[in-house]
Parts: C-alpha cells; sequence; structure tokens
C-alpha cells in the first residue's frame, strides 16, 4: 500500500505565483487533512473534509483553497503565494471514526520568495 | 479553542536509559489520544494511543499513561535507542478540528 502520497516534495515559488500540492490516498479514507509545519509552531491544522464534496476550514485557512471531489483525492491550493506560506506541508488521513490514527504524507516543502 | 501542548521543547537522554514525554491537554470531554513520532524529512508516524477508559497502555518498548484528573499524558520509552531520536507530539484525537502541540525533540547520546 502506498498509504498517503504527497508531490510534489520541493517547490519554489515566487510571490503571487500560484499551484496546487498534491495529496492522494488508497486507504479509503472519509478524513482527509492538510497541516502545516513551521519551526516551534508544530503542526497547524489548514483545512479538513470528512468526505467527498464536504470541507472544512482549520486553524490557518487564509491564503489557501481546497476541494474534495474524490475519496482519493485533496489538492490545496494556493492562488497568490506569500512568503509568509513557505512551510513544510503535510496531508493525512483517516477513517471517519474519531478512534483511529491520522496517516500522513512524507510532506512538500515549499518556499515562497 | 481546546488545545493540547507539551512540557518541555527537547529532551536528551543517554541511550539504554529510559525516556519519559509528557503531554498536557485542556478538553475534559476528550476520550482518544495518540502519540506521534516524527523523524526527520518525513512525516508523523503513529506510535500508540489510548483511550479515557484506560489508564495505562504498552506497545514494544512504549507505554503511555493518562491521568484524567489532572488531564495529563505521558509516553515512556524502555531502553532508548538512537534511532528514537525524533520529535514527539501528542494529538487529542477527538474531533474533525485535530491539534497537535509542538513537539519534543528527544536526542538519545551515544
Amino acid at each position: 500500500n502506498a498509504g498517503v502520497t504527497q508531490t510534489p516534495k520541493f517547490q519554489v515559488l515566487k510571490t503571487g505565483q500560484s499551484m496546487t500540492l498534491q495529496c492522494a490516498q488508497d486507504m479509503n479514507h472519509e478524513y482527509m487533512s492538510w497541516y502545516r509545519q513551521d519551526p516551534g509552531m508544530g503542526l497547524r491544522l489548514i483545512h479538513y473534509s470528512v468526505g467527498a464534496g464536504i470541507t472544512d476550514q482549520g486553524e490557518v485557512p487564509n491564503g489557501y483553497n481546497v476541494s474534495r471531489s474524490t475519496t482519493e483525492d485533496f489538492p490545496l491550493r494556493l492562488l497568490s503565494a506569500a512568503p509568509s506560506q513557505t512551510s513544510v506541508y503535510f496531508c493525512a488521513s483517516r477513517a471517519y471514526d474519531y478512534n483511529s490514527p491520522l496517516h500522513f504524507g512524507n510532506g512538500t516543502r515549499l518556499t515562497v520568495t | 479553542g481546546e488545545s493540547v501542548g507539551l512540557h518541555l521543547p527537547t529532551l536528551s537522554v543517554q541511550e539504554g536509559d529510559n525516556s519519559i514525554i509528557n503531554c498536557a491537554y485542556s478538553n475534559s470531554a476528550s476520550d482518544y489520544f495518540i502519540w506521534y513520532k516524527q523523524e526527520s524529512g518525513k512525516g508523523p508516524q503513529f506510535i500508540i494511543d489510548i483511550r479515557s477508559n484506560m489508564d495505562k497502555r504498552q506497545g514494544q518498548r512504549v507505554t503511555v499513561l493518562l491521568n484524567k484528573t489532572v488531564k495529563h499524558l505521558s509516553l515512556q520509552i524502555a531502553a532508548t535507542q538512537p534511532g528514537d531520536s525524533a520529535v514527539y507530539f501528542c494529538a487529542d484525537n477527538g474531533s474533525n478540528d485535530m491539534r497537535f502541540g509542538a513537539g519534543t525533540r528527544l536526542t538519545v547520546k551515544p
């Protein structure tokens, strides 16, 4: 099983550029989420989804859009990148039941210059 | 909002010693907790979980203790090895809006 797959692994953007971070899981998990990780700040929740067609905001949603058209995929879009969005981004998934752990991808390291 | 947080940002132990990483949570209604391990360059990985109807749960070389009275949980690693060097997070899994603390970086000295 591939688990949670994130692409790309690394990305450099200029301020104002847009891009999409891809996330796919093959475990048929209903719940998917995006976190960003900055030094000393731990993991902060950006957006999450409890199933296809349903998304909701987390702790730091500004500047990011998401959609969930299929169970497998949960892309994260930056419409106009800013240096403050330089971070490592992690996608995670779990079964719908709260009593199951998150499975994380290996992250996308994004630098905005 | 509700949160979880670790007590110490860093912990350094000698190889072979036991390690204890502590975590506090604020939501008294929380009923499911998870410890994750994050190695350099990777995403967090599940280590062990515990439900609120338990005080203790053991895995291979790891034990999690839950004290609901003071809303505290701890991760104990027996005979710490170099491969245990990582950042450890506790998480309250009780909602869709799941929050993590900043993590404790464990360094194992040879």
